[in-house]
């Protein structure tokens, strides 16, 4: 069964601005990731933050982890063309180790140049 | 090496066909995945192996069999497999815990059924 679910479904905008994506989950997590995928090929990780975590930067990502809400979301500010891509919030299970991951359904961002 | 690397990029194989995806990984990681994907869907999970033995599978369908020959190599075989099997085969691996790292994943295997 799908964990996350993120909102948008897509977002279109104009190089240079900010991007946000949303991530709701449902059950308890040890850490919410994110992944970019172009194209349909192979996922990239971006960046993991663990449950104890509420803010977490990389470059121009800006991660946030609301665990009473059970909600994440994804900055990415400036962006360029390059982002166009879709992104995926993932949780793991937590009761199996980590070893369970489960996606949600993604967001597909579109950054006109 | 950071890569994961799968083999082929494409397959196109008919309805009984016997054929077999390859993934290979050499950064020691020692749990590996397999994932299906469908077009416009996220990955959904098959089968997790961790340290060379299948410790998640599921439910999928005996016609795919996974397996790890050795702690840089997983292997997914098909065999019988129907048209609506065709998706994108994402293989990807992790440090012994997933809790601390993310997943590297490969570029996929585009499997067309006919």
């Amino acid at each position: 069964s799908q964990q996350g679910e993120e909102d948008p479904q897509a977002l279109s905008i104009q190089e240079g601005e900010n991007a946000t994506m949303n991530c709701s989950y449902k059950t308890s997590i040890n850490n919410l990731q994110w992944y970019r995928q172009n194209s349909g090929r192979g996922l990239v990780h971006l960046i993991l933050i663990r449950s104890n975590e509420r803010e977490k930067h990389s470059g121009r990502l800006r991660v946030t982890l609301d665990t009473s809400k059970k909600s994440s979301s994804l900055l990415i500010t400036a962006s360029r063309a390059a982002d166009t891509a879709s992104y995926f919030c993932a949780t793991d299970a937590g009761d199996t180790g980590g070893f369970k991951t489960i996606f949600g359904a993604g967001t597909r961002l579109f950054v006109k140049a | 090496d950071t890569e994961v690397t799968q083999t082929p990029k494409h397959l196109v194989m008919g309805m009984t066909n016997k054929k077999s995806l390859k993934c290979e990984q050499h950064m020691g990681h020692r749990a590996m995945y397999w994932y299906k994907q469908k077009a416009k869907k996220p990955p959904e999970l098959m089968f997790v192996y961790s340290y060379e033995k299948l410790s998640i599978n599921e439910s999928v369908p005996s016609r795919f069999s996974p397996e790890c020959p050795n702690s840089s190599l997983l292997n997914l075989h098909l065999h019988a497999l129907q048209p609506e099997d065709s998706a994108l085969y994402l293989c990807a691996s992790s440090p012994w815990t997933g809790r601390r790292d993310g997943y590297t994943f490969g570029s996929g295997t585009r499997l067309t059924v006919v």
